[in-house]
């Protein structure tokens, strides 16, 4: 599965959007990229996934460059439970790693009041 | 609440025992996933099962062993317990995850297993 980089932590003020960036510069074209957080020791929660076209649920929009090599995470209104770990990782469609997830150390953002 | 179910949430033992840790995917998914996370330590691929059959391994001990039941639901057994296995077990679930990327996972809320 192709490496991601992403800064260690961040900070964002309560109700302005945090834009957590991704590098992924060695994406193939059949891997897509995942967001996930972990909240203080609880599972990870699935965020948003995208193969190259922007998407958006409730959750979230993710920003995928026209080149894949990057992405950007908005959480357009951050609360202070938007505090966690944030994880992008490119997953493979096909091939032998059957979709498993490889987290790296990700992102700690930390939302102030 | 993810709709997977992980039990017990907490587990004491002593070393050189073992444990069985139990996960109930979501209703329809076919693949389970394990994984470890230690203390100040990423979450770590261990194996992942889809339809009862083993089709990822990833940093799993000899010692640690898994398995997916008819069911579908699947176990963790953890053997000769040291007290470096003391970590979050994380199990997750996905439709599929078996050629396709496009299906995301759900996780547990984990079993947090201490040996002492």
């Amino acid at each position: 599965d192709a490496k991601t980089t992403q800064p260690p932590s961040m900070d964002c003020a309560e109700g302005r959007a945090a834009n957590l960036p991704c590098n992924h510069s060695t994406i193939s074209g059949n891997e897509y990229v995942y967001w996930y957080r972990q909240i203080h020791s609880q599972g990870p929660q699935y965020i948003i996934h995208g193969l190259k076209n922007n998407e958006t649920n409730e959750m979230a929009s993710l920003i995928i460059t026209e080149d894949r090599k990057s992405s950007t995470l908005i959480l357009p209104h951050a609360t202070l439970r938007d505090t966690a770990v944030y994880y992008c990782i490119v997953r493979v469609s096909g091939g032998t790693s059957y979709g498993k997830l490889t987290f790296g150390q990700g992102t700690i953002l930390t939302v102030h009041p | 609440d993810s709709g997977v179910t992980q039990t017990p949430k907490h587990l004491i033992t002593a070393t050189g025992q073992r444990v069985t840790l139990r996960c109930s995917p979501r209703s329809g998914d076919l693949s389970v996933y394990w994984y470890q996370q230690s203390l100040d330590q990423g979450l770590q691929f261990l194996i992942q099962y889809y339809n009862g059959e083993e089709r990822a391994k990833g940093n799993i001990l000899e010692r640690f062993s898994a398995q997916q039941f008819p069911d579908l639901h699947s176990e963790l057994n953890l053997s000769s317990l040291e007290l470096g296995d003391s970590a979050l077990y994380f199990c997750a679930s996905s439709v599929a995850g078996l050629l396709d990327g496009n299906t995301e996972a759900f996780f547990g809320q984990g079993t947090r297993l201490t040996v002492v």
